[in-house]
């Protein structure tokens, strides 16, 4: 299997606060995660490319002091939204690529993130 | 960068007919071709995927078709129940392994 988990799966939070979102590969190692942005209707964003052990690639756009990327081991990977505005009110989906495996990515349950 | 282009964004079908979603991409890189399912509030389940060495892959009631000269790809559903309704997505990738996604096809089977 290729099981990715991500937590919490939702998380309401005031203004000016920051939220730490987790995705795990709960049954392989992925070297490489990345992390998707979908607003209502609309398909997925990249955001960042995280790797094992090193600095994330954020794609343009997308402000990588207010999206904080950590990806400490080969089974997780943590994006931090620092200063939340409502404008920041999405839902973010994480995927993960095997270890040494092909291009297929895994994607998570997404984490619903709602700022007042 | 690529640029997927999805069509069509709605589709509703009777019970037990066939679905088709087209797919065109821009990059002549591209390599991996992923098509995704989603139903409301989850993430993304892969469904299929088709690699630009091979021009057909087939699991039960789903197939893929991929045509690089003309760079598009397509989704065939058969036999199609009430729960293949959901929201599916093509994708694809390059050896940098960065998935761009279409738009989107909402699906609606009718009992």
């Amino acid at each position: 299997g290729a099981v990715v988990s991500q937590h919490p799966s939702r998380v309401i939070c005031k203004s000016g606060t920051s939220v730490k979102i987790e995705c795990r590969s709960l049954d392989f190692q992925a070297t490489t995660m990345f992390w998707y942005r979908q607003f209502p209707k609309q398909s997925l964003m990249l955001m960042a490319t995280s790797n094992e052990g090193s600095k994330a690639t954020y794609e343009q756009g997308v402000e990588k002091d207010k999206f904080l990327i950590n990806h400490a081991s080969l089974t997780l990977s943590t994006l931090t939204v620092t200063s939340a505005h409502p404008e920041d009110s999405s839902f973010y989906i994480c995927s993960a690529r095997k270890q040494g495996g092909p291009d297929t990515q895994y994607f998570g349950p997404g984490t619903r993130l709602t700022v007042l | 960068g690529e640029n997927v282009e999805q069509h069509p964004s709605t589709l509703s079908v009777q019970e037990g007919d066939s679905a088709v979603i087209k797919c065109t991409y821009s990059d002549s890189a591209s390599n991996y071709f992923p098509w995704y399912k989603q139903e409301l509030g989850k993430g993304p389940q892969l469904i299929i995927d088709i690699r630009s060495n091979v021009g057909e892959k087939k699991d039960q009631r789903i197939a893929v078709t991929l045509n690089k000269t003309a760079k598009h790809f397509s989704l065939h559903i058969t036999e199609t129940q009430p729960e293949d309704s959901a929201v599916y997505f093509c994708a694809a990738s390059s050896n940098d392994y960065k998935l761009s996604f279409g738009a989107g096809t909402t699906v609606t089977v009718r009992a």
